[in-house]
C-alpha cells in the first residue's frame, strides 16, 4: 500500500475554474510538503505545513492531522498552472521523506 | 533568490563505469539531500545528510551510493558501479532545518542515462 495516495491522478480544468487536488498518507508525519514539477522536470516548494492552512496568491493548502489529509487549492487557474503537483510528507523524527504519485495538471486556455 | 545548483544537467554513461553528480546547496543551509525520479516514477529519498554525516538513508542508497561534501559548497554523489536500473533524474536538495519546519528547496535535477 502506498504511503501516500493522491487523487486525481490527472485533471484537466478550464482557465478560471476552482480547482482542488486531494492527498492522504498513512504514516505518522510531522510536516507535509505540497510541491510543483515543471514540464522540464524542475521542483520548488510550494507549501509547508504541519498544521491547519496557508495561502500564497491564489494557493491555498490546508492539513487535517486527525484525519491524515491534505488538500492543494488553486483559485482562477490559469494555464500557467499546469504542472504535476507533488504531496510529500517528512515521517516522524527523521528527514525521510515519502512522496505521493503526483497530479498532473492541465488548465486550457 | 538563492538557489540549488547541480551539475551536470544530463550525462550519459556505460553500465560499470563510476558517476559523480555534483550540487551546491544554498549557502546558509545545513541540511542536504539527494532524490532520484526513475522516468514516469513517483520521487524518491536517497540520503539526507546533516553535520557532515549521513542522517538517515533509504533501502534504495545501497554501497554503490555515497555522498561527500569534500569543501565547504559542493555535496556530491557517487554512484560507483552504474546499472541501467540507475538510469533517472536525481535531485539535490536543501533545507536551512529540519522539515518538520522548513521549506526544503531543489535543484533542476541531474539526468542520468546509463547505457
Amino acid at each position: 500500500k502506498n504511503e501516500v495516495e493522491q487523487s486525481p491522478q490527472n485533471l484537466t480544468a478550464q482557465e478560471g475554474e476552482f480547482i482542488t487536488i486531494n492527498c492522504s498518507y498513512s504514516v505518522g508525519i510531522s510536516a507535509l510538503h505540497w510541491l510543483q514539477q515543471h514540464p522540464g522536470g524542475g521542483i520548488v516548494s510550494l507549501f509547508m505545513l504541519s498544521s491547519g492552512k496557508k495561502k500564497h496568491g491564489r494557493l491555498i493548502a490546508t492539513i487535517n492531522i486527525q484525519e491524515k489529509h491534505s488538500s492543494l487549492h488553486i483559485t482562477a487557474s490559469h494555464p500557467r498552472d499546469s504542472a504535476v503537483y507533488i504531496c510529500a510528507v517528512r515521517l516522524d523524527n527523521n528527514n525521510d521523506m515519502r512522496f505521493g504519485a503526483g497530479t498532473r495538471l492541465t488548465v486550457k486556455p | 533568490e538563492p538557489e540549488v545548483t547541480q551539475t551536470p544537467s544530463h550525462q550519459v554513461t556505460q553500465m560499470g563505469q563510476e558517476v559523480i553528480l555534483r550540487c551546491v546547496p544554498i549557502s546558509n543551509h545545513l541540511y542536504f539531500y539527494w532524490y532520484r525520479q526513475i522516468l514516469g516514477q513517483k520521487v524518491e529519498f536517497l540520503v539526507s545528510f546533516y553535520n557532515n554525516e549521513i542522517s538517515e538513508k533509504s533501502e534504495i542508497f545501497d554501497d554503490q551510493f555515497s555522498v561527500e561534501r569534500p569543501d565547504g559548497s559542493n555535496f556530491t554523489l557517487k554512484i560507483r558501479s552504474t546499472k541501467l536500473e540507475d538510469s533517472a533524474m536525481y535531485f539535490c536538495a536543501s533545507s536551512k532545518g529540519q522539515l518538520s519546519g522548513n521549506t526544503i528547496y531543489f535543484g533542476e535535477g541531474s539526468w542520468l542515462t546509463v547505457v
